[in-house]
Order: structure tokens, then C-alpha cells, then sequence
């Protein structure tokens, strides 16, 4: 069982360019996550989406956009990535978006926009 | 606004006892939880506390004080391998969670 797989591992990008981050999940959770991790701030929540078909903006979601077509999959797309988009980028999931529900981690993407 | 605050780094020998303090303002509580992250790795679940005291997991354990806003990670005979940083995160009234900075903690032999 993989758990949460995130592609690519990492990524130099043009600022213009539009990039799709990829994120699967092999636990059947219905709660997926966005997170992007910049040094010196915590966590900050991107968007997130409670189950399959449903979305909803979190802290900082501007410049960015998801969907949840399925249980499964979560992207995260940049239309026109800016320098101020360079983080390190984590998909979480959790069996539901319940109070007490554990997030598991995927092992990130970092990108870097020039 | 909603705030963690955590202390940026702490230094521990190897086989002594460390506190890690967290201190919150968010809008409501529905739980605190404490992750681990080693440097460029994903977190991991540690602890979630939701009521107040202490709750013993193996050499780590969280304590919780809501009236306080304050939770602290007790690390027991540190070991190399804790050499990380620490989140505290605070699932508030729309059950988002709220993530302090975390911090650095470095094991010294």
C-alpha cells in the first residue's frame, strides 16, 4: 500500500507557466488536503475537499485551483505560476474531515518559480 | 486572528527529557494535535489531545490545558533519531487545522 503519492518530486517552473501538481490516494479516505510549507510559517491550508465531488477554499487559495473527480485523485493547478508560488507543497488525506481524524502526509512536491 | 505559537528551536542531549510548549488563539477547539517532521520529509501523526491532561504514548506524551490555551510535547531519553522539527496544530470551529511554525529540535550526543 502506498498511502499518498504526490508527482513530480520536484520542479523548476517559468513564472507564466501553468503547472498541475498530482496527488493520489490508495486508502479510500474521503477528506483530501493542500498544504503549501514555507520556511518560518506554519502549514498553511490551500484548498481541501470534505469528499468526491466537493471543494473548498482554504487560507491562502488565490493563483490556485482543484478538483476531486473521484476518491482518489486531488491536483492542485497553478494557472500562471508567480515567484511568491515557490514552497514546498504537501497533499494530506484523512478518513473524514471529522474533528478527531489523523492527516496523513504525501512526501511533498517542491517547486520553484523563476 | 488565530495564532500557534511554538519556540523556533531547541537544543537536547542524547537520553535527556525535553519540553516542547505550544500556546493557541484560534476561533474555537475541536482537538490539538502534534506531528513530527524530519528535514525534507512529509509530517507524521504523533499525538491529539481534545480533553484536558496527559495522555502517554510510549517515550512521547501531550498535554493539554484548554482553559490555558496550552499544550506541551514531552520527549523521554531522546534519542538521535528525535532530532526534528515538531508541529502543534490546532483544528478550530470550522474544522480547519491551524499550524504553528513547529520547532527545530536538535539532539546533541
Amino acid at each position: 500500500i502506498a498511502g499518498i503519492t504526490q508527482a513530480p518530486t520536484s520542479q523548476i517552473l517559468a513564472a507564466g507557466r501553468r503547472m498541475t501538481l498530482r496527488c493520489t490516494q490508495d486508502m479510500r479516505h474521503n477528506a483530501m488536503y493542500w498544504y503549501r510549507q514555507d520556511l518560518g510559517l506554519g502549514l498553511r491550508l490551500i484548498h481541501y475537499s470534505n469528499t468526491a465531488g466537493t471543494t473548498g477554499k482554504g487560507e491562502v487559495p488565490d493563483g490556485y485551483s482543484v478538483s476531486r473527480a473521484n476518491t482518489d485523485d486531488f491536483p492542485l493547478t497553478l494557472a500562471s505560476a508567480v515567484p511568491s508560488q515557490t514552497s514546498v507543497y504537501f497533499c494530506a488525506s484523512s478518513e473524514s474531515p471529522g474533528a478527531q481524524e489523523t492527516q496523513y502526509f504525501g512526501p511533498g512536491t517542491r517547486l520553484l518559480v523563476l | 486572528g488565530q495564532n500557534i505559537d511554538q519556540p523556533t528551536e531547541m537544543t537536547a542531549t542524547e537520553g535527556a527529557i525535553v519540553q516542547i510548549n505550544c500556546t493557541y488563539q484560534t476561533s474555537g477547539f475541536n482537538g490539538l494535535f502534534w506531528y513530527q517532521q524530519h528535514a525534507g520529509e512529509a509530517p507524521t501523526f504523533l499525538s491529539y489531545n481534545v480533553l484536558d491532561g496527559l495522555e502517554e504514548k510510549g517515550r512521547f506524551s501531550s498535554f493539554l490545558s484548554r482553559s490555558k490555551g496550552y499544550s506541551y510535547l514531552l520527549l523521554k531519553e531522546l534519542q538521535m533519531k528525535d532530532s526534528a522539527s515538531y508541529l502543534c496544530a490546532v483544528r478550530d470551529s470550522n474544522y480547519q487545522l491551524i499550524w504553528g511554525a513547529g520547532t527545530k529540535l536538535i539532539i546533541k550526543p
